[in-house]
């Protein structure tokens, strides 16, 4: 079945290590997002990525880096420089570059720092 | 920036129409207005879809007004399935950027 699958979907980490969230699509689309939910709160957009080999930061993007090396695969680090990083992580997928069209999310990663 | 401005939560009987109301005053000519659904611990779902007017699925309808500064998700007959937060999303022009809000917590009560 096509989708988005994200892992893994509970991840611990001690403070001052970088941990990497996996996000793999076979919609073949072009555009994938990163998402940041803390509870009770909405979506903030992390970083996107428009086609391979370039991405954009978003409105949270200090403390986190991406790449975007093949279509399919758009991996989140969050590194040691994120204050707060425990949260709910989404990743998501759209097919162009128009802004119209259903985003495609994953089932998300929960990260809780100790 | 067409932010979105939404209410923070709603409750409702089972079986009744629910209307969600959202103002995106600063709508850009090409944005469109898109729904989503989202349960606990899960990535948001999406409902509906539009530009202008009305438009209906097999689950929700979606009432654009003329000046289009504000959309209407309405729900038939919600059930207690249907809790959940609902955003309301307005893309930006020439950007692949969207922006979510705090959502509508609906609560559809037996």
């Amino acid at each position: 079945d096509g989708g988005i699958t994200q892992s893994p979907k509970y991840l611990f980490r001690k403070e001052g290590q970088n941990v990497t969230l996996s996000c793999e699509q076979n919609l073949n689309h072009d555009a994938m997002y990163w998402y940041r939910q803390d509870p009770g709160q909405g979506l903030r957009l992390i970083y996107y990525s428009q086609i391979v080999n370039d991405f954009q930061k978003g409105d949270i993007a200090e403390g986190y880096s991406v790449s975007r090396e093949k279509k399919e695969s758009f991996p989140l680090t969050v590194t040691s420089a994120q204050k707060n990083p425990t949260a709910f992580y989404l990743c998501a997928s759209r097919p162009g570059h128009q802004n119209t069209g259903e985003l495609f999310f994953g089932e998300g990663s929960r990260l809780t720092v100790l | 920036l067409a932010k979105t401005t939404q209410p923070i939560s709603m409750d409702s009987y089972e079986g009744q129409e629910v209307n969600i109301t959202c103002s995106h005053n600063n709508i850009a000519t090409n944005d469109y207005i898109t729904w989503y659904q989202q349960f606990p611990s899960q990535g948001p779902r999406f409902i509906i879809q539009g530009y202008k007017t009305k438009v209906t699925n097999e689950v929700a309808s979606l009432f654009i007004p003329a000046d289009r500064k504000s959309s209407t998700l309405s729900l038939p007959r919600v059930s207690l399935s249907d809790t959940a937060v609902y955003y309301c999303l307005v893309g930006l022009t020439g950007a692949n950027n969207l922006f979510f809000g705090t959502g509508t917590r609906l609560t559809v009560i037996p």
